[in-house]
This record gives structure tokens, sequence and C-alpha cells, in this order.
């Protein structure tokens, strides 16, 4: 059973303009979130984060926002660069313990020049 | 770039053959973790560990066994490969200290069952 899902497969953005990614969970144990990028045949990379405490931290173009009332996390990017296309991954973990990540499907992104 | 080397970053071997994929860290990082990437299944937790010889069940850990001799290598072992263990392997790493430490992954096994 999916804990941690991402809905939209694919998503494309002009170049300059915001894109939105969206992730939904159903564990309401979960109090951290990430952000994983990841290029063709390279392993992930970390993005940005957010703690259950918090509904809003930014990282320069990237912000991510957590409503936890609705179990929904959303990550923009503004301006929408052309090296910003990759698949990006949202993954969920509870603060004890080993901290296992727990990931979604991922959405690949495509920003059109 | 965390120091993270995944071995080897691709293979080919036979149903039923045994398989050992192996991660190497240099950051003497306490947690390690194998994940697989599948088209619609994102990446999924196999075997985790949180110190040496000591390990654990992920989501997937049937047909996989691990292991932790020493703090810098992590060992992934399909027993008997069979063809639904295709896949991208990836090997993780985590400090552990600190209130929360985000996983640094290395480039990936692919590998493939035929």
């Amino acid at each position: 059973d999916q804990q941690v899902k991402q809905n939209s497969p694919s998503l494309s953005v002009q170049e300059g303009r915001i894109s939105i990614l969206n992730c939904d969970y159903t564990n309401s144990m979960f109090d951290y979130f990430l952000w994983y990028k990841k290029y063709p045949a390279e392993g992930p990379t970390f993005l940005i984060s957010i703690s259950s405490i918090k509904d809003k931290n930014e990282d320069g173009r990237f912000t991510v926002f957590l409503n936890k009332s609705a179990k929904h996390l959303s990550l923009h990017i503004v301006p929408s660069q052309p090296g910003d296309s990759a698949v990006y991954f949202c993954a969920a973990s509870v603060r004890t313990g080993a901290n296992n990540l727990f990931f979604g499907t991922g959405t690949r992104l495509t920003v059109i020049p | 770039d965390a120091g993270i080397t995944q071995s080897p970053r691709h293979k080919v071997t036979e149903t039923g053959t045994p398989v050992t994929l192996r991660c190497h860290q240099t950051e003497n990082h306490r947690y390690m973790y194998w994940y697989r990437q599948d088209p619609g299944h994102g990446l999924r937790l196999i075997h985790y560990s949180y110190g040496v010889k000591d390990t654990d069940k992920g989501e997937v850990s049937d047909g996989y066994s691990v292991s932790r001799s020493k703090t810098e290598d992590f060992l992934l072992t399909l027993e008997s490969a069979t063809s639904s263990q295709t896949s991208v392997y990836f090997c993780a790493i985590r400090s552990g200290t600190g209130d929360f430490a985000e996983a640094f992954f290395g480039q990936g096994t692919r590998l493939t069952v035929v």
C-alpha cells in the first residue's frame, strides 16, 4: 500500500513560469518530508525538506508547502529553468529510529525553453 | 558529493544465480539503506542498517539478504536471482546526528536478470 502518492506522472511547464508538484500521504505519523530530484542514470539528490511543525520552507527558487490537515505537500519552483527538467520524488519519514524514507512514484518535470 | 560508491554499476545475470551488490561509503555514516527503483513504484526500501552487524528489513525484503561487517560497507545479496528482481538498485547513507539528516544516494546499479 503506497503511503506516499504523487498522482501526476508528468508535468510540462514553460521556462520562467511556476512549476507546482504535488504529493499526498496517508500515514499521520510522518513528521518530516523531503523532495529529491533525479536525473537519468544518476542517484536521487536531496532538494529541500520540511518538518511537520512548519507549513512552509523556502530555499532560493524552491519552496515546499505542507498542509497537515489535508496530508498534502507541494513543491513550487519559480522561475522554472530547463535545467530543472528531471524526475522529482516526494518522500516522508518518521523522526525516530532509522528514519526510513517512504517515497512517492515520482513526477517527471519538463521545462520547455 | 557524498562519498558513496556502488559496484558494479551494471550487471546482467541469469535466473537462479547468486548476485552481490556492494555499497561503500567514506563518510563514516551510521545508517545505510538499499532501495530498488521500478516504474510505477518509485523507490522502495529493501533493507537497512543502523550499525555494524545491525540490519533490519524494509518494505520489499523477500529474496534479499544484507550484511554489514564494517561501517563503510553494506552488501546486498540476491541468493537466487529472479526476473522480478530486475531493477535499479540504490544505496543511501545518512549520518544519524542531529534532529534529522537527509539521506544521500549512490549512482545506482542496474541489474538485469535474464
